[in-house]
């Protein structure tokens, strides 16, 4: 069967520690892999995208790795805030569809 | 300011009745989703519209129905026929067809039945 599979137990860091979230996926060939931020009660915010041929994508104090053999990609925050606490949330972007899969999303908690 | 108006923010609803939920862009975008959010399933797809006047069911389509008469607007209808309405829903769009480029989310609309 299909799956997109994020850690279901929140994610809990020291702030200006480094947050690292899992997105793994079974039986799916994405073109693209995106990550967003949900805050409660809000809609998800787009955050970063990688390409299926893309081993890495940088954005300020994001990252994203993208590994197609493992299925997986990790989504890093350095040097983590308070502010950053909220559900992230990754996304297959289909071939050949209009489809965007989300995975169940990660709460990640940094406290001071 | 651009971006996606979904309203409204709170409704309740009793057994039996339709209700609908509007989503409005000022984006220009050509493709439009709906998207239902539970506690710890996160974002399932109801219905998507990739051009006017056509859609396609998403994975949970059942119980609800969509329209798209227009480019900017993409209402979707709970109908008494969907068993749990009770959820946190979601419209969203992106710029086109093609693979690429993020989704633009609304604000959401918490339906409750009761």
């Amino acid at each position: 069967s299909q799956k997109i599979e994020q850690n279901s137990e929140a994610l809990n860091i020291q702030e200006g520690k480094t947050a690292t979230l899992t997105c793994n996926y079974t039986n799916y060939s994405p073109a693209y892999l995106q990550w967003y931020r949900q805050d409660p009660g809000r809609g998800p915010v787009f955050l970063l995208l990688i390409r299926e041929n893309e081993k890495e994508k940088r954005k300020e104090r994001l990252k994203v790795t993208f590994d197609t053999t493992l299925k997986q990609s990790l989504f890093h925050i350095t040097a983590s805030q308070p502010a950053d606490s909220a559900t992230y949330l990754c996304a297959l972007d289909l071939y050949n569809t209009d489809k965007l899969i989300f995975g169940t999303g990660t709460r990640l908690q940094v406290f001071p | 300011d651009g971006g996606i108006t979904q309203s409204p923010k709170y409704l309740f609803r009793k057994e039996g009745q339709n209700v609908t939920l509007s989503c409005e862009q000022n984006l220009n975008h050509d493709a439009m989703y709906w998207y239902r959010q539970d506690p710890g399933q996160g974002l399932r797809l109801i219905y998507y519209s990739q051009i006017v006047n056509d859609f396609q069911k998403g994975d949970i389509a059942e119980g609800y129905s969509v329209s798209r008469e227009k480019k900017e607007s993409f209402p979707l209808t709970v109908t008494s026929a969907q068993k749990n309405p009770t959820a946190f829903y979601l419209c969203a769009s992106r710029r086109d067809r093609s693979n690429t480029g993020e989704l633009f989310f609304g604000e959401g609309s918490r339906l409750t039945v009761l």
